[in-house]
């Protein structure tokens, strides 16, 4: 079935780079998706990729994607404290139609 | 501004009772998603809509119904037969059903005391 996974907890330190990593099931996904999500608020789009890309850069944020190993990406450069949130992994699957399957979540902490 | 609202924010409920939860969007989106989320868990998702008038069942639509009289709005109906009702629950949106980016309001956290 689909499925999409991602460890829990990331700390870093301010300045330091991040990355938030994940494995998904389905190797027929079009499109994967990187959402940020701030306490007590609903999820923001950061970027997405499309799955014939190996890599995608937006100012701070890299994502790669390895398809072969099912395996996406997101790298922080310089990390700061506002980039404290919680970042949802999410794939398109096309089994299914258009369903969106997201992951838990990594809570990112960012010490000063 | 564009964009999509939830209200309340924080919603209590008595065991027993059902509770509506709003979602209105501006952005002349045809489809609308409700999903809820728990600690440690990924986005469930609960009912969509692809147009107006139409809905579908999600992931885990029991104890719950949804409308769509307008394009605009998508409130969700969290009945007594819910069992677990607790929840953050989020709205979303998207120009649509196959479209890449969905637009998520702020949320509305349920206690059910």
């Amino acid at each position: 079935g689909e499925d999409v996974e991602q460890s829990l907890f990331l700390s870093v330190r301010e300045g330091d780079s991040s990355v938030i990593n994940c494995t998904y099931t389905d190797s027929s996904s079009t499109y994967l998706y990187w959402y940020k999500q701030e306490p007590g608020a609903g999820l923001q789009l950061l970027t997405y990729i499309f799955s014939n890309m190996d890599m995608k850069q937006d100012q701070r944020l890299t994502v790669l994607l390895n398809k072969k190993d099912k395996h996406l990406s997101l790298r922080i450069a310089d990390t700061q404290t506002g980039d404290s949130a919680i970042y949802f992994c999410a794939e398109r699957a096309n089994t299914g139609g258009f369903k969106t399957i997201f992951g838990a979540g990594t809570r990112l902490f960012v010490k000063a | 501004d564009g964009g999509i609202t939830q209200s309340p924010k924080y919603l209590f409920r008595k065991e027993g009772q059902n509770v509506t939860l709003s979602c209105e969007q501006n952005l002349n989106h045809d489809a609308m998603y409700w999903y809820r989320q728990d600690p440690g868990q990924g986005l469930r998702l609960i009912y969509y809509s692809q147009i107006v008038n139409d809905f579908q069942k999600g992931d885990i639509a029991e104890g719950y119904s949804v409308s769509r009289e307008k394009k605009e709005s998508f409130p969700l109906t969290v009945t007594s037969a819910q069992k677990n009702p607790t929840a953050f629950y989020l709205c979303a949106s998207s120009m649509e059903l196959q479209n890449t980016e969905a637009f998520f309001g702020q949320g509305t956290r349920l206690t059910v005391v």
